[in-house]
């Protein structure tokens, strides 16, 4: 079984620019989420999906950032124009059952924003 | 609001020698208790959870951790480190809003465990 994809691993851009980060989850899990790691911090929520809609935004920085599942499929995180503070590693993660509490996780994609 | 703390950014051991990883927590009600590890250039992998029964928890890789409601501690523990075992750890409670289990979690800061030979 494929395990949570992710796509770029790293991508390095400039500031101002924008910058797409791909996660394919594990086939048949409903639930997705997004997760950052700024250098040193904790690995902080961003958004949570299941299925197509989004069930918790709340942890998205601001409007330069959005997050699409288009069929409830894989998502796309879209950070424009980036900022220096968006630098970090995203995380993504999926799961089946909210009350089972293991999430799976992408080996994330690292943004460096110069 | 639940939150996780991991009071050492860094753990030092030596090979065959007994390792602990800390872990605090604050939640309202009873907590879900997760433990998972970052090795170098991976994605983070599940190690273990406790959500209710023992107190101890056995997980992935010879790991283990001891929940202790009244010290609100959940510490990782293995009685023989190996070298491979070196990597980052992360503690994580999951967040519940109200009664309602929103399935996401909440992670502490990390901690390097470096295993010397």
């Amino acid at each position: 079984e494929a395990g949570v994809t992710q796509f770029p691993s790293h991508s390095v851009i400039e500031k101002g620019q924008t910058v797409t980060l791909r996660c394919d989850p594990i086939s048949g899990h409903d639930n997705l989420y997004w997760y950052r790691r700024v250098m040193g911090k904790e690995i902080k929520f961003l958004l949570h999906f299941v299925k197509e809609s989004k069930q918790d935004e709340s942890g998205m920085p601001n409007n330069r950032f959005l997050a699409e599942r288009t069929g409830g499929t894989y998502s796309t995180l879209k950070v424009q124009p980036a900022e220096l503070e968006d630098s970090g590693v995203y995380f993504c993660a999926s799961s089946t059952r909210l009350d089972n509490g293991e999430l799976f996780f992408g080996e994330g994609s690292r943004l460096t924003v110069l | 609001a639940q939150s996780v703390a991991q009071p050492e950014d860094q753990v030092n051991v030596a090979e065959g020698n007994p390792l602990t990883v800390k872990c605090t927590y604050s939640v309202s009600g009873n907590p879900y208790l997760f433990w998972y590890v970052q090795y170098p250039n991976r994605g983070l992998q599940f190690l273990l959870k406790y959500i209710t029964g023992d107190n101890l928890v056995k997980g992935s890789y010879g790991f283990e951790a001891e929940f202790n409601k009244s010290q609100t501690s959940f510490h990782l523990k293995k009685p023989s480190a190996l070298v491979s075992d070196s990597a980052l750890y992360f503690c994580a409670v999951r967040d519940f809003w109200g009664s309602s289990n929103t399935g996401k979690l909440i992670f502490g800061q990390g901690t390097t465990l470096q295993v010397k030979p």
